[in-house]
């Protein structure tokens, strides 16, 4: 089965500070989609970041960028500059050839001022 | 675009009766799912959908019909409602290409008593 694994269920820095959030998953296809989510309190599923699997450049988006490893199955989350509004829950989903849009568990992630 | 429209937002259901969820999106999506989210296990994939007449089943399907006779609706049924199926439920879609990004429903809080 293909799967995707968040392994830390809380992370908390202090504000300003860098944050990595990691995910790892499992699969044997060669091409598919990866996301980073935000979910805010407000239980919206806003989208922080994408990644192409095919692509070897890793995705960028103002503070948030990823770690695409692909040969690793990696396929981490690097937020830099870390402000309160960042404090969500944060989930790796991945979307594979079958057209599956699998989910992590989350990672709760909290600033702290 | 209205995006994704999930309702209701809020519904408290008996053991035993039978309601359905309503899913509509505007964006002609091909890729829609359901997912339940409960706490520390991320979104668990209830039933997926590749286009209009063609469903499958997730990850957690039992208990759940769905179908998808157009391509904007794709509704979830609970059949007997059982306490076990309290949860949060967001309905998806998307299309595959270079710029893919799921859409969500606004959530529906369901509880069974």
């Amino acid at each position: 089965a293909q799967t995707v694994t968040q392994s830390q269920p809380e992370m908390s820095v202090q504000e300003a500070e860098t944050v990595t959030l990691s995910c790892t998953y499992d699969t044997s296809e060669n091409n598919y989609y990866l996301f980073w989510y935000k979910q805010p309190p407000s239980r919206q599923m806003i989208l922080v970041i994408r990644q192409e699997a095919y692509k070897q450049q890793n995705a960028t988006e103002n503070r948030f960028s990823v770690n695409f490893q692909k040969a690793a199955k990696s396929f981490s989350l690097k937020i830099s500059d870390s402000q309160l509004g960042d404090t969500a829950m944060y989930f790796c989903a991945v979307i594979w050839g079958n057209y599956q849009l699998i989910w992590g568990a989350g990672t709760k992630l909290i600033i702290k001022p | 675009n209205a995006g994704v429209t999930q309702t209701p937002k809020f519904q408290v259901l008996k053991t035993g009766q039978s309601m359905t969820l309503q899913c509509a999106q505007d964006m002609n999506h091909e890729y829609m799912s359901w997912y339940r989210q409960d706490p520390g296990m991320g979104l668990r994939l209830i039933h997926y959908s590749v286009g209009a007449g063609i469903t499958d089943q997730g990850e957690v399907p039992n208990g759940y019909n769905v179908s998808r006779s157009t391509t904007e609706d794709f509704p979830l049924r609970l059949l007997s409602a059982a306490p076990s199926q309290t949860s949060v439920y967001f309905c998806a879609s998307w299309d595959r290409g270079h710029d893919t990004e799921a859409f969500f429903g606004q959530g529906t809080r369901l509880t069974v008593v």
